[in-house]
């Protein structure tokens, strides 16, 4: 079946240790996004990725960098400059070409920073 | 510039109840609007979407919401709430046409009152 797949699902890390949360999927979708989800307070656009080799920075880019050297990867790595990285992260895709919007999601990864 | 206003983070109805969970849009273009729904600790998964034509749009596990362009909203309606309903809901907005940035609001929790 066609989805996209988060891994892992909970990781716990020592303050000031750089972590990458893997995203892949095989819908053959070109745009990739990576949402960061804290109680009350939606979801927030970290950094997106319309084509392979090419991403922009969200509203939240700070302390987080990412890849796109696949079309069905785009890792996050959360960077000991992030001051507050315990989170849910939470990546999407959409179709290549004028769509709708419609995002599809992974299943999430748990950050907890010790 | 989007936004999006979600009244009431937390909202309890009994069970057989009537669900209805408020949202406003602000968008400069015509926007496409989306209800999504997470349970806890998983991805986001879309209910419905208006994008044009039928104000009126039915989604899935018998949900519907309505395009009211006079009122800037899309609020979500269920005729008679379902213990499995429990869940937190997402109104989000986009603009129409070419790869989408989309904007979330800070969600709806439901509760379902046997």
């Amino acid at each position: 079946d066609g989805g996209i797949t988060q891994s892992p699902k909970y990781l716990f890390r020592k303050e000031g240790q750089n972590v990458t949360l893997s995203c892949e999927q095989n819908l053959n979708h070109d745009a990739m996004y990576w949402y960061r989800q804290d109680p009350g307070q939606g979801l927030r656009l970290i950094y997106y990725s319309q084509i392979v080799n090419d991403f922009q920075k969200g509203d939240i880019a700070e302390g987080y960098s990412v890849s796109r050297e696949k079309k069905e990867s785009f890792p996050l790595t959360v960077t000991s400059a992030q001051k507050n990285p315990t989170a849910f992260y939470l990546c999407a895709s959409i179709p290549g070409g004028p769509g709708t919007g419609e995002l599809f999601f992974g299943e999430g990864s748990r950050l907890t920073v010790l | 510039a989007q936004s999006v206003t979600q009244l009431g983070s937390h909202v309890s109805v009994s069970e057989g109840a009537l669900v209805l969970l408020r949202c406003n849009y602000s968008s400069s273009v015509p926007p496409y609007l989306f209800w999504y729904v997470q349970y806890p600790n998983q991805g986001l998964q879309l209910l419905l979407k208006y994008t044009t034509g039928a104000t009126l749009v039915k989604g899935i596990n018998g949900f519907e919401a309505e395009f009211k362009k006079s009122e800037t909203s899309f609020h979500l309606t269920k005729p008679s709430a379902h213990m499995s309903d429990a869940a937190e809901y997402f109104c989000a907005v986009a603009r129409s046409g070419g790869y989408q940035k989309v904007t979330f609001g800070t969600g709806t929790k439901l509760q379902v009152i046997p």
